[in-house]
């Protein structure tokens, strides 16, 4: 596509409910990122897919979170048993690796746990 | 420990009056430094990328600048639409999207 299209633009969740946040990145780019941003805080790596493969989950703040790409396309971040911390913006982008080495965001899911 | 400082937090000028926004790093080994505006409820747009100290890029109103240890984004005579949040980053490591974010600058430009 056009854009990195992000769903849903907005989440509302009860404590301990999980919920899957879905990025599809522009079409060739072979790298996908997933980031957050916290109220008042700047943005802050979670997890980098290159292909399928994901060669650096370190960002992720706890086994309540996982995310798979499938396909080298679509990638799906899920939080299980959500916490009201993990509320915040979830921000995917992707890099086309060559040229031009500049990341391009979706708009972001919004996610609230209540 | 952050790696990345913006300052001000805020800013608030009136049209036509210039200014800077300040990001200073502390990485080691930088890849480079990349400015980004978003605007509210929007990712982040990119802006310019700068890799070595002296480098210098403008688009429009906008100019940005880099040292060995901090970046400047000048912006001169400013228009209610360069109202934004804008965001200093860096490529630390070999991963090109693996930034380090500073929690951004918020510029409001009234008429």
């Amino acid at each position: 596509g056009a854009g990195v299209s992000q769903s849903p633009s907005n989440k509302v969740t009860e404590k301990g409910k999980d919920v899957e946040l879905r990025c599809d990145p522009i079409s060739g780019h072979t790298a996908l990122y997933w980031y957050r941003q916290s109220l008042g805080q700047g943005l802050e790596f979670l997890i980098y897919f290159q292909g399928n493969s994901a060669p650096d989950k370190s960002g992720l703040p706890s086994d309540r979170f996982s995310a798979e790409r499938t396909g080298g396309s679509v990638s799906t971040l899920t939080i299980q048993r959500t916490q009201q911390e993990d509320s915040a913006v979830y921000l995917c982008a992707s890099i086309r690796e060559s040229g031009a080495n500049v990341l391009t965001f979706g708009a972001g899911s919004r996610l609230t746990v209540l | 420990e952050d790696q990345v400082t913006q300052s001000p937090e805020a800013l608030r000028l009136q049209e036509g009056e210039s200014s800077s926004l300040n990001c200073s790093y502390t990485v080691s080994g930088l890849r480079g430094l990349f400015w980004y505006r978003q605007d509210p409820g929007k990712g982040p747009e990119f802006l310019f990328t700068l890799y070595s100290a002296g480098e210098e890029k403008e688009k429009e109103r906008l100019k940005a600048t880099l040292t060995k240890k901090e970046s400047f984004l000048h912006i001169t005579a400013p228009k209610p639409e360069d109202s934004a949040t804008y965001l200093c980053a860096v490529q630390a490591g070999s991963t090109l999207g693996r930034l380090y974010f500073g929690r951004g600058t918020q510029l409001t430009v009234w008429p």
